[in-house]
């Protein structure tokens, strides 16, 4: 019962670099969504897919991109890695109305730029 | 826009005595709103949600929240806090007139004291 599973779960970058965060979800979920958490700022949603072939941007959209590859997956790319980026990230998905409209989250990806 | 408020950012109680957190939000029309709950490094878990119907919503692990439609609040409540209620606790809101973005409040941490 996998649910929404997100890769890596640690990673330390040097600023420049680029990395893809990867999460996949298993429950036939149509909408997924990208959130960042930083202490005192709460959760600030980044992109997020209501449905497969969609993407939307969402409070800080600035320095990512996103693919929603099919129906499981919804990546989240870093092109040049700023500090500001260190936090944690998480991938999450929300089952539709008839099943009452419950977010799902993934466990974390640890982001350290340095 | 939607906006979440959640005017504490930490609140203690003891244990045995009841806890509330407090939840304000923004939204057209009328809202989803949910609870959720955060322990050290994990993801967050849902708690409860108020779709439509009774305004007083009952969760998991004995968490209540009352919807207020002329206050626009959704304060969680429970009766009798335990210490393993110490947790990060976040407030959403998700707009129900076709959009899919669910926005978090900053969360408040609950202290629980033997």
């Amino acid at each position: 019962n996998a649910g929404v599973t997100q890769t890596p779960k640690f990673q330390v970058l040097k600023t420049g670099q680029s990395m893809t965060l990867q999460c996949a979800q298993d429950m036939n979920h149509n909408s997924m969504y990208w959130y960042r958490q930083d202490p005192g700022m709460g959760l600030r949603l980044i992109y997020y897919s209501a449905s497969e072939g969609t993407t939307d941007k969402g409070e800080v959209p600035n320095g990512y991109n996103v693919s929603r590859l099919n129906k499981r997956e919804f990546s989240l790319r870093l092109e040049s890695a700023a500090p500001s980026q260190t936090s944690v990230y998480f991938c999450a998905s929300i089952s539709g109305a008839s099943s009452g409209n419950t977010i799902y989250f993934g466990e974390g990806s640890w982001l350290t730029v340095v | 826009a939607q906006s979440v408020a959640q005017p504490e950012d930490q609140v203690n109680v003891a244990e045995g005595n009841p806890l509330t957190v407090k939840c304000t939000y923004s939204v057209s029309g009328n809202p989803y709103l949910f609870w959720y709950v955060q322990y050290p490094n994990r993801g967050l878990q849902f708690l409860l949600k108020y779709i439509t119907g009774d305004n007083l919503v009952k969760g998991s692990y004995g968490f209540e929240a009352e919807f207020n439609k002329s206050q626009t609040s959704f304060h969680l409540k429970k009766p009798s806090a335990l210490v393993s209620d110490s947790a990060l606790y976040f407030c959403a809101v998700r707009d129900n007139t076709g959009g899919f973005k669910t926005i978090f409040g900053a969360g408040t941490r609950l202290f629980v004291k033997a």
